[in-house]
Formats: structure tokens, sequence, C-alpha cells
């Protein structure tokens, strides 16, 4: 079935530097994926939706510019949350669209998801 | 706005018991709903509704949605600690890519 990896799926990092978070589609080629973020027993909250080749489209109160979404490929979307702070300390979660049927998932596959500490 | 709203929040129960989950919403395309069990990392995927009345099961599992009433149920039988989780309920939009928009989750602790 449909697989998608995303690395790394813990990092820590100081304020002010930036980490970048990838979600790869393993078996299928991706046009679109999500990014959610998690707090602490919360639902999952969609960031941005990212369009291979295209800017992404973020949601209402996502700003752009911290957290930038990068769909080059097919296959590859990233999320790069610049200048951390401790407040962006969260579970980032991405999840992937396989249009190619056959998936148990119903076309939605989500990443094991990256836990960001800022400190 | 889209809306998912799940209830309860929380439940604790004893191993054995059967609990229903609820989860109601406000969707202006609506084409899809998705149960989801969440332990430590990504959801699982666990039913996908998109017609009324109709029942799926899988094993202790079972779900229906009723599209006129706007709900779906999620029912759990002779609960087992495995069962313990965050259960989600997400609602696809049929417009655009087809997001997910996420309900706040049910915590169900199982307790021996």
């Amino acid at each position: 079935g449909a697989v998608v990896s995303q690395h790394p799926s813990r990092v820590i990092c100081k304020s002010g530097t930036s980490v970048k978070i990838e979600c790869r589609s393993l078996d299928f080629q991706a046009t679109t994926m999500f990014w959610y973020r998690q707090f602490p027993k919360k639902s999952l909250m969609l960031m941005a939706t990212s369009n291979e080749g295209s800017k992404a489209t973020y949601e209402q109160g996502v700003e752009k510019d911290k957290f930038l979404i990068n769909h080059a490929s097919l296959t590859l979307s990233t999320l790069t949350v610049t200048s951390a702070h401790p407040e962006d300390s969260s579970f980032y979660i991405c999840s992937a669209r396989d249009y190619t049927g056959g998936d148990r998932n119903y076309g939605y596959t989500f990443g094991s998801g990256t836990r960001l500490t800022v400190v | 706005e889209d809306k998912v709203v799940q209830s309860p929040l929380s439940l604790v129960v004893h191993e054995g018991d059967t609990v229903t989950l609820n989860c109601s919403y406000e969707v202006t395309n609506f084409r899809s709903l998705l149960w989801y069990k969440q332990e430590k990392k990504a959801p699982t995927f666990l039913f996908m509704l998109t017609s009324s009345g109709i029942e799926k099961k899988s094993g202790r599992l079972s779900s229906i949605l009723d599209k006129k009433e706007l709900f779906s149920i999620l029912n759990i039988t002779a609960t087992q600690t495995g069962d313990s989780a965050v259960y989600l309920c997400a609602v696809g939009d049929i417009q655009g890519a087809q997001k997910l928009v996420f309900g706040q989750g049910t915590r169900l602790t199982i307790n021996p």
C-alpha cells in the first residue's frame, strides 16, 4: 500500500534557527500533500496544502513566511520552520493524496510525524 | 467555515464495555467522513463513509453515517486495553484539493 516517509521523527533546535521537515511518498506520486500541526492533546490543524510545481495554499492564520513549503517533485514536499521560537514546538504531520486507487486509506496516507522542540 | 465536532472529548471505561463515539459536522461540500485511530504517532485509518445508513464493520469496530442529520458514530464492542487511543473524525470536502477537516478527537481510555 501507499507509504509516506516523514523525516526527522524528532528534532530539537535552538531558538532563531530554521528546521526542515521532509515528507516523501515512497511508492506513488503525490501531486498534493497536506501539512498539519498538532498541539498536545489537541486535534490535527491543517496548516497548508502543498501542490507540486506551484505555491502552497495556506490556511487562515498560518504565516507563510514562517512556515515555508516546497513541493518541487511528485514525491517530495518539505516544510521549513524559519526562525523557530519555543511556541513553534509541536507535532507536525504530513499527509499525501494517492489518486492511483487501491489504497485502503482511500487516498489519504499520513507520515509518522515530526516532534519539534525549540529550546 | 467547515466544522467537525466530536463528543465526548474524553471517555474512560472498563475492559469489555461497549462505547459509542460521536461526530457531527457542518461542511459546505461534503465528500466523505473518515475515522482514524491515533496512538502515539500518525493517525491510522479505520473507516471511510460516503453513503447514509450503510454500516461499515471491521472486527469489533463499526461505523455509520447519517447525511440528513450530519453525524456519524463509531462503535467499539467488547473493548480491550489496546483500544485506548484518540479517535479522530475527519470530513473531506469535494472541492479543490479535497482537504480533510478534523474534529477535536475523543480520548478513549480502557481500564483493565
